[in-house]
């Protein structure tokens, strides 16, 4: 149990589109989903972190215009990247919490954005 | 501020010897600490985890250590196999609801033939 899924896995888009990542959680009802990035070499930054129904919380220094979430139900968040551009590339992934409990993030497999 | 930070960024070893990850915090108020495993291109992975009133837990191969006075915590790999190279990372987690994870910034464990 406790399975996060990402889609898409894999992005390529021209700069200035958008790009939609979407996370569910398979087979659990997820409390709060979070938004990492990731660049080569290095740990997870937390981006931002969503409730179900609620408006997302932003990490300091992450334009929350240009990278929105919405957390339409408990096992759905998506990201979008709006006018993307080159830095924006990177490993974005997402992980989901459970209502019960209090343990660890379940991390989904991570979708990797070219942005040419 | 506050972090998890590692204090070896790579570590070789040899297939079937003992590997020891490291990590130190500096903040003791989170009661619960994971360590991850992240292969190229993947998610991370639970590996195991430890609430701060134990100071050893151990899975299959893997045992973490808790050291809170000197705020240290290990992640030990019996018998290295070459499917372990991997990045690990632990995450320190400071409230009851499983959020606030700080991630430390991980280890690159390559197992050599």
């Amino acid at each position: 149990g406790a399975v996060v899924s990402q889609h898409p896995s894999r992005v390529i888009c021209k700069s200035g589109t958008s790009v939609k990542i979407e996370c569910r959680s398979l087979d659990f009802q997820a409390t709060t989903m979070f938004w990492y990035r990731q660049f080569p070499k290095q740990s997870l930054m937390l981006m931002a972190t969503s409730n179900e129904g609620s408006k997302a919380t932003y990490e300091q220094g992450v334009e929350k215009d240009k990278f929105l979430i919405n957390h339409a139900s408990l096992t759905l968040s998506t990201l979008t990247v709006t006018s993307a551009h080159p830095e924006d590339s990177s490993f974005y992934i997402c992980s989901a919490t459970r209502r019960t409990g209090y343990n660890e993030q379940f991390f989904g497999p991570g979708t990797r954005l070219t942005v040419l | 501020g506050e972090s998890v930070g590692l204090h070896l960024p790579t570590l070789s070893v040899q297939e079937g010897d003992n590997s020891i990850i490291n990590c130190a915090y500096s903040n003791s108020a989170s009661d619960y600490f994971i360590w991850y495993k992240q292969e190229s291109g993947k998610g991370p992975q639970f590996i195991i985890d430890i609430r701060s009133n134990m100071d050893k837990r151990q899975g299959q191969r893997v045992t973490v250590l808790l050291n809170k006075t000197v705020k240290h915590l290990s992640l030990q790999i019996a018998a290295t196999q070459p499917g372990d190279s991997a990045v690990y990372f632990c995450a320190e987690i400071k409230d009851n609801y499983g959020q606030n994870f700080v991630f430390g910034p991980g280890t690159r464990l390559s197992v050599l033939p």
